[in-house]
């Protein structure tokens, strides 16, 4: 079936610098891709999301960047906080009538040093 | 506050046993979803219902049957636990709207099959 995978499996990044984290995704009909980030102990939390048709996507600190010609999509964090540490997991979500689908990937360890 | 309540934190169990997964959202969701989770592997769909007494396979079904007999509740069953069913199992729960992406994950049950 389709993926959705992580280029690295883990980063580290000194505290104030920026972050970027990396997926490739596999399924064009996709309408849409998500970032989440896990904290120790806790279920996913909604980062940020990014309709296919779009390139480029500002929160608050990240950036989600979509390049549908290789199928990549990143996720940039600015001014990395210690509070950023977290396994962060790209999905993609389908869907078909009424169904909507999420299929994530294998996620990323950010760690933020001192 | 948005709540996904999953009905234990960790759980063991043996062998052939039968093992309910209990998971309830109190926004009225539309959509629920059951993952597990494995190191290296993310987060993997096993079910999902997009409606009450509906309910979909996701990519790795086997083993493993649902139940979304009320809005609110999306139980999780393995009619005869196995051993590599050992995992953290996620549920989720999300709204219909196309618009929306975001999904709402309970804390989690370790569930560990001896």
């Amino acid at each position: 079936g389709e993926s959705v995978g992580l280029h690295l499996p883990t980063l580290s990044v000194q505290e104030g610098d920026n972050s970027i984290i990396n997926c490739a995704y596999s399924n064009s009909a996709s309408d849409y891709f998500i970032w989440y980030k896990q904290e120790s102990g806790k279920g996913p939390q909604f980062i940020i999301d990014i309709r296919s048709n779009m390139d480029k996507r500002q929160g608050q600190r990240v950036t989600v960047l979509l390049n549908k010609t290789v199928k990549h999509l990143s996720l940039q964090i600015a001014a990395t906080q210690p509070g950023d540490s977290a396994v962060y997991f790209c999905a993609e979500r389908t869907s078909s009538g009424s169904a909507r689908q999420l299929t994530f990937g294998s996620g990323t360890q950010l760690t933020v040093l001192p | 506050d948005v709540k996904v309540t999953q009905s234990s934190r960790y759980l063991v169990k043996r062998t052939g046993e039968k093992v309910f997964l209990e998971c309830v959202q109190d926004m009225d969701h539309e959509n629920m979803f059951w993952y597990r989770q494995d190191p290296g592997l993310g987060l993997r769909l096993i079910y999902f219902s997009y409606d009450v007494k509906m309910k979909e396979k996701g990519d790795i079904p086997e083993g493993y049957s649902v139940s979304r007999e009320k809005k609110e509740r999306f139980s999780l069953i393995l009619e005869s636990a196995s051993t590599n069913q050992t995992s953290m199992y996620l549920c989720a729960s999300s709204p219909h709207g196309r618009m929306n992406t975001e999904a709402f994950f309970g804390q989690g049950t370790r569930l560990t099959v001896v």
